[in-house]
């Protein structure tokens, strides 16, 4: 089984709608993070979690929001989606012990589209 | 803004050649240097991390670090078709918020 799923894997939505992204991981992992893909422009962090109670904007935080229910559970919601919104999104963890915290791994993703 | 660059290629080599991959850094201050590997339509697989400077091998992949001239480059000996991807590197700043800022990534071709 994967170590950090993701659902749903594929979104087509319409403008306007609230939409939420989930990921769950079995790794362990404290610290867990929101990127989103698109052509040429790379990875771009949205949010990241070290615990559940600690949660920090990225870049591109607008329009986004959060919620880490649990240690396993870090969830992304797009409050009112806009076409360029459309994306691959990547959930993201890694281990709080030293020397690997810096080592990142990724769930399978979620291609949203907002029509 | 703190950039990591790359060459979005693609860069074609036939099998079994040595690829090399190359990035640039902008924070001076940056102390940890990740390379992905990702398939297309797929998600991004940690291959390597390189800390110092100088060369780390694992099996046909080699990191080299050059924190002086900020370039960070990743070779692939007796390259295969398989190893055709967009390969991101990744650069952990000097920063304290544990962020990892990614360059737009290098798409490789392996020619059979």
């Amino acid at each position: 089984d994967a170590d950090v799923t993701q659902t749903p894997r594929n979104r087509i939505t319409k403008t306007g709608k609230r939409i939420m992204l989930e990921c769950s991981q079995t790794k362990g992992h404290d610290r867990m993070y929101w990127y989103r893909q698109d052509p040429g422009l790379g990875l771009r962090l949205i949010y990241y979690s070290f615990d559940v109670k600690d949660i920090n904007k990225g870049e591109i935080s607008d329009g986004y929001s959060v919620s880490r229910q649990a240690q396993a559970k870090f969830s992304l919601s797009l409050e009112s989606a806009i076409p360029n919104q459309t994306a691959l999104y990547f959930c993201a963890t890694s281990d709080s012990f030293p020397g690997r915290i810096y080592e990142q791994y990724f769930g399978p993703g979620t291609r949203l589209t907002v029509t | 803004q703190k950039e990591v660059e790359q060459n979005s290629g693609p860069l074609s080599v036939p099998e079994g050649a040595i690829a090399s991959l190359n990035c640039t850094y902008s924070d001076r201050g940056s102390q940890s240097f990740f390379w992905y590997r990702q398939y297309s339509g797929k998600s991004p697989e940690l291959i390597m991390s390189i800390y110092s400077n100088g060369d780390k091998e694992d099996g046909r992949f080699t990191a080299q670090l050059n924190k002086a001239s900020q370039y960070v480059s990743l070779l692939i000996r007796d390259s295969q078709p398989s190893d055709s991807a967009t390969y991101l590197c990744a650069v952990k700043g000097e920063d304290s918020s544990y962020k990892l800022i990614f360059g737009s990534g290098t798409r490789l071709l392996v020619r059979p």
